[in-house]
């Protein structure tokens, strides 16, 4: 079966802080790809990172950062100098093998103060 | 611009009544998903089409029903037989049913569907 734990339900910084949402995924496929979404308070899910199996090479964006580990199955994200922008649901979603469904973490709701 | 359109924005529900939410996209993409968000539980996939004129059962597709007679268009429809259909739910699109292209699924805004 897979499955993806974010065991972080809320996170609460101060701006400028940097912050990391852990992502835990299961799966017995050795091919599959790993996303991050982000979740406004308007509601659309915006696309943020595709990762697949093979590739551990960790990413950066901007003031994003990627944290790909097949040792230990996670998928984190780190925001650096968090803005107030940033404040919003974030998921972490996987798919593997012959499946067509992407599965969704329960996502981390993230509170940037001013 | 390209993108997915969802409407109504809010909806309500009577009890016993048939409610049908749009989705229409102008992406061309051929894959088409339903998900249903609650509150701490993620995303939940109801159905998705791969292609016009099929679809296929997600995890929760009981209560619920699709149509794809065209391929920018998705429609849900949320039946009496749903007992607890208040939720966001949300649409999506993908240029195939597999996820190992070089896009992801595309979101729409979403629907808020409510109980009177």
């Amino acid at each position: 079966a897979q499955k993806v734990t974010q065991a972080q339900t809320e996170i609460s910084v101060v701006e400028k802080e940097d912050v990391t949402l852990d992502c835990v995924y299961e799966t017995r496929d050795t091919t599959y790809y790993l996303f991050w979404y982000k979740q406004p308070p308007s509601g659309e899910l915006v696309f943020l990172i595709r990762r697949n199996s093979f590739d551990e090479q960790n990413e950066i964006s901007g003031r994003y950062s990627w944290n790909f580990q097949k040792s230990t199955s996670s998928f984190n994200f780190t925001i650096t100098a968090s803005q107030v922008v940033d404040s919003a649901v974030y998921f972490c979603a996987l798919i593997g093998g012959a499946t067509n469904k992407l599965i969704f973490g329960t996502g981390t709701l993230l509170a940037v103060q001013p | 611009d390209g993108g997915i359109t969802q409407s109504p924005k809010y909806l309500f529900r009577k009890e016993g009544q048939n409610v049908t939410l749009s989705c229409e996209q102008n992406l061309n993409h051929d894959a088409m998903y339903w998900y249903r968000q609650d509150p701490g539980q993620g995303l939940r996939l109801i159905y998705y089409s791969q292609i016009v004129n099929d679809f296929q059962k997600g995890d929760i597709a009981e209560g619920y029903s699709v149509s794809r007679e065209k391929k920018e268009s998705f429609p849900l429809t949320v039946t009496s037989a749903q007992k607890n259909p208040t939720a966001f739910y949300l649409c999506a699109s993908s240029i195939d049913i597999l996820q190992f292209s070089n896009q992801p699924q595309h979101f729409g805004d979403g629907t808020r569907l409510s109980i009177l």
